[in-house]
């Protein structure tokens, strides 16, 4: 079983719906967490970071953590087709960065 | 906004070459790492440091090496490039918060 997993997708939704993304882990011990946004080819940009379990909201994008059940989720409202690209979640017991599990990406095409 | 530059984004190399990626970052930050990006596989460290001169290995370091002279600047020597190299490599440099990536660099190896 993989550290991360992460549906790889694609997902094609419609412009204006709700987004759901998600990530499972296996390791209890997680509990600083990040998401980014990755346009193809460039590099990843951070979206969002949370630290432990609860939501938190930038926006349109509201990143969710449930550590009970080693799950965290990325919502993005009123999806846009400037929001097509890939997702990425990354984890870490620590705030140090080579700790970091990155998960493998789920492309998202929002289509107009 | 801290910037990450990588000075290549797309390089072509002969199996056996040696190459060099470059990365420079403007925030002063101590951290600075390499990613190799493939598809399914996420994002994999090779290389991190902490400071001048300082260097760790990450998850898969076998067949490059790094060199950080200077604290803004932090290489990636792949010693004798082999087609297995082919990727996606990201630069990043993070200070508390999250990483700020560079552009990559996609590396062919022929």
């Amino acid at each position: 079983q993989k550290e991360v997993e992460q549906d790889p997708g694609p997902l094609s939704v419609p412009e204006g719906a709700i987004v759901s993304l998600n990530c499972t882990y296996s390791n209890s011990a997680f509990q600083y967490f990040m998401w980014y946004r990755q346009y193809s080819r460039k590099g990843p940009e951070l979206l969002m970071y949370t630290y432990s379990s609860g939501n938190k909201e930038d926006g349109r994008f509201t990143a969710q953590v449930d550590k009970s059940s080693k799950y965290i989720s990325l919502f993005i409202r009123d999806s846009q087709p400037s929001d097509s690209a890939t997702y990425l979640c990354a984890m870490s017991a620590y705030n140090y960065g080579q700790n970091f599990v990155f998960g493998p990406g789920t492309r998202l095409s929002v289509l107009p | 906004d801290v910037k990450v530059t990588q000075s290549s984004r797309y390089l072509v190399k002969r199996t056996g070459e040696k190459v060099f990626l470059e990365c420079v970052q403007d925030m002063d930050h101590e951290n600075m790492f390499w990613y190799r990006q493939d598809p399914g596989l996420g994002l994999r460290l090779i290389y991190f440091s902490y400071d001048v001169k300082m260097k760790e290995k990450g998850d898969i370091p076998e067949g490059y090496s790094v060199s950080r002279e200077k604290k803004e600047r932090f290489s990636l020597i792949l010693e004798s490039a082999s087609t297995n190299q082919t990727s996606m490599y990201l630069c990043a440099s993070k200070t508390g918060g999250g990483y700020t990536f560079g552009s990559g660099t996609r590396l062919t190896v022929v």
